[in-house]
């Protein structure tokens, strides 16, 4: 049973441009939780969605940020217009239920803005 | 203001010895706690989830206690290996049933053999 799966695992965009952030769930999971972590600093929430639906977005700034997970693929952070503050490593994660159940990390994909 | 706090400060023990591990909370109820451990540039694993209604939780060396009257929960390791040797997470559902997980800061642990 493969694990949580994210790609690419390094990313590398120029200022202005558009970076897109991919993550496969565990099989038999529905549930996706996005995070996001800065040098130095701890796991930040980002973006809880199910399938088709977007749950919870309140960690996401509200602009040039956007998360889907359609019905068919993998959910997908997309971030518009990056900048260097964007450089972070975001992780994705499953679980089979939203609430009272662990989440199965990915091995994230580093972001780096020159 | 609301705050799940661990220890900045790594710990260091010698193998053998129990690593016991702090999370702190503030302005929280929540209806459960869980633990990961990150190792350098890996995504978190899950260790452990607690609810509100257990004091205490085991598995094999890893044992975990919740008090919320303290608004505490405590991780320790026994016999504690230099494999053991990660940072370590503690995180908690900030009104029990969203399903987002708020993250503290983590303690790093370093067991010298």
């Amino acid at each position: 049973n493969a694990g949580v799966m994210q790609n690419p695992r390094h990313l590398v965009r120029r200022r202005g441009q558009e970076a897109r952030l991919r993550c496969s769930p565990m099989k038999g999971h529905s549930h996706v939780y996005w995070y996001r972590q800065l040098p130095e600093e701890g796991l930040k929430f980002m973006v809880y969605l199910q399938k088709e639906n977007i749950i919870d977005e309140s960690g996401m700034p509200k602009e040039r940020f956007s998360a889907e997970f359609p019905k068919e693929g993998p959910s997908i952070l997309r971030i518009q217009q990056v900048v260097r503050g964007d450089s972070a490593a975001y992780f994705c994660a499953s679980s089979s239920d939203g609430v009272g159940y662990e989440q199965y990390f990915g091995p994230g994909t580093r972001l780096t803005v020159t | 203001s609301q705050k799940i706090e661990q220890n900045s400060e790594a710990l260091n023990i010698q193998e053998g010895k129990t690593a016991t591990l702090t999370c702190n909370y503030t302005n929280y109820s929540p209806a459960y706690l869980q633990w990961y451990r990150q190792d350098p540039g890996r995504g978190p694993v899950f260790l452990l989830l607690i609810r509100e209604n257990e004091k205490e939780k085991r598995k094999e060396r890893l044992k975990v206690t919740f008090d919320t009257t303290l608004k505490q929960s405590l991780f320790h390791i026994t016999a504690s290996q230099p494999a053991d040797s990660a940072t370590y997470l503690c995180a908690l559902d900030p009104s029990g049933n969203t399903g987002k997980l708020i993250f503290g800061q983590g303690t790093t642990l370093q067991v010298k053999p």
